[in-house]
């Protein structure tokens, strides 16, 4: 069974860093697009930030540019977003996705994790 | 950045309705277009991808089509445990986006 299994969410003041986790299981992790997605409380989706299936380079939404920064080991089959410089809005609900296809450009993510909370607040 | 403009934001039907929900692009997305199923407190299930492609395991009722930048999702024969938040993306460029969303209640 392919999982996605989220952690490291958790309260943190405006101003402070975090690092969230997801670890994938069941698929060659190497091979695949990841992104990470957001949704803040009674919001729609926000596409956070992602490697691309081609691996050419990883991307952010305009709203996290220069603040977060995703980073993968695939000897550990585990994504990383390192979230720093947080704000308020940036309370959401963060979640890893994989892509349906190997290599190519970007589309759509098949398997979803369950989710990690992050709040921001003082 | 590409805008996925999504109407309606909220709709409510019955039982074996027939619902049609709609994604309008602000520029040419080809058919990188990908529809999302999102129940309260759940992950986002992908149900169309490359506008009209079925996923797996999704039942036949949900159909997807395109006309230049217009995409429609539609449901024919409403189920009970179709009431739920759709939600259309683009996967053309990065960012990628999101359209707003459509809450599909219960009538």
């Amino acid at each position: 069974e392919v999982l996605l299994l989220e952690s490291g969410g958790g309260l943190v003041q405006p101003g402070g860093s975090l690092r969230v986790s997801c670890a994938g299981s069941g698929f060659s992790f190497t091979n695949y697009g990841m992104s990470w997605v957001r949704q803040a409380p009674g919001k729609g989706l926000e596409w956070v930030s992602g490697f691309s299936g081609s691996g050419a380079g990883t991307y952010y939404g305009d709203s996290v540019k220069g603040r977060f920064t995703i980073s993968r080991d695939n000897s550990k089959n585990t994504l990383y977003l390192q979230m720093n410089s947080l704000r308020v809005e940036d309370t959401a609900v963060y979640y890893c996705a994989k892509e349906k296809f190997t290599g190519g450009a970007w589309d759509a993510f098949d398997v979803w994790g369950q989710g990690t909370m992050v709040t921001v607040s003082s | 950045d590409i805008q996925m403009t999504q109407s309606p934001s909220s709709l409510s039907a019955s039982v074996g309705d027939r619902v049609t929900i709609t994604c309008r692009a602000s520029q040419s997305i080809s058919s990188n277009l990908n529809w999302y199923q999102q129940k309260p407190g759940k992950a986002p299930k992908v149900l169309i991808y490359f506008a009209s492609s079925l996923q797996s395991g999704v039942p036949s009722r949900f159909s997807g089509s395109e006309s230049g930048t217009d995409f429609t999702l539609t449901i024919s024969g409403l189920q009970p445990e179709d009431f739920a938040t759709y939600y259309c993306q683009q996967t053309y460029a990065s960012p990628l986006t999101f359209g707003g969303g459509t809450q599909v209640e219960i009538k």
